[in-house]
């Protein structure tokens, strides 16, 4: 089974500052990760994936996320802040094969505020 | 292209009568997941079919639940009998064929409410 924990339930950041949103992973096989974006009473919107390939990713409206293994993790960065940024972000994992195929397991969500 | 539609939006009923919640998904998609999110609960997975087959329904949370899909097109998620346990945002999310690798495209959602 896979899980996915999300390092604080609520971040806080000025407008212009660093976004460090920080997500790890248990799997027992390799992992594909997501990150998506959730805006109020809106649907997920994916920010970016890591299949393979690559481990460091790159997504829409600036983010992107360094996969590292020897970790777990797969945290979620940008370097400058916007006040259009502010959202509650979801990491969430799957995995192939078996009969949960592409499942989507998720972290519990990060709340993140940006400050004028 | 369009992407995936849900209906309602918001859904409010009594306990103990029957909803009914659809899924477009975007076109061609042969993938399609249910997910529920609830706030103590967080984001959780219920069912996810491929083609009108659901091979995996381990998530649906009680005999109360059931899903179906025809025509590799719309979904269907029913839920008899609700209870106040059930209010909830449920999504549905469709991708472009299963496997894990496949970005799942989600759908703005249905919120019920169980008075």
């Amino acid at each position: 089974a896979q899980s996915v924990t999300q390092l604080g339930s609520h971040v806080s950041v000025s407008e212009g500052a660093l976004v460090l949103l920080r997500c790890n992973y248990s799997s027992s096989v390799p992992p594909y990760l997501f990150w998506y974006v959730q805006y109020p009473n809106q649907g997920l919107q994916l920010l970016l994936k890591y299949t393979t390939g690559a481990t460091l990713v790159k997504g829409i409206n600036g983010f992107e996320a360094e996969f590292k293994k020897s970790e777990t993790s797969f945290h979620l960065t940008k370097p400058s802040a916007h006040m259009s940024d502010a959202a509650e972000y979801f990491c969430a994992v799957s995995v192939a094969g078996g009969t949960s195929y592409g499942k989507l397991t998720f972290g519990q969500g990060t709340i993140l505020t940006v400050h004028p | 292209g369009a992407g995936v539609s849900q209906s309602p939006s918001n859904k409010v009923t009594e306990k103990g009568k029957d909803v009914e919640l659809r899924c477009d998904p975007i076109s061609g998609h042969t993938a399609l997941y249910w997910y529920r999110q609830s706030l103590g609960q967080g984001l959780e997975f219920l069912i996810y079919f491929q083609g009108n087959s659901a091979p995996d329904k381990s998530g649906l949370p009680s005999d109360r639940f059931s899903a179906e899909r025809t025509g590799g097109s719309v979904s269907t998620l029913t839920i008899q009998r609700t209870q106040q346990e059930d209010s909830a945002v449920y999504l549905c999310a469709s991708s472009l064929r299963t496997g894990g690798e496949e970005p799942q495209h989600f759908g703005d959602g249905t919120r019920l409410s169980i008075l």
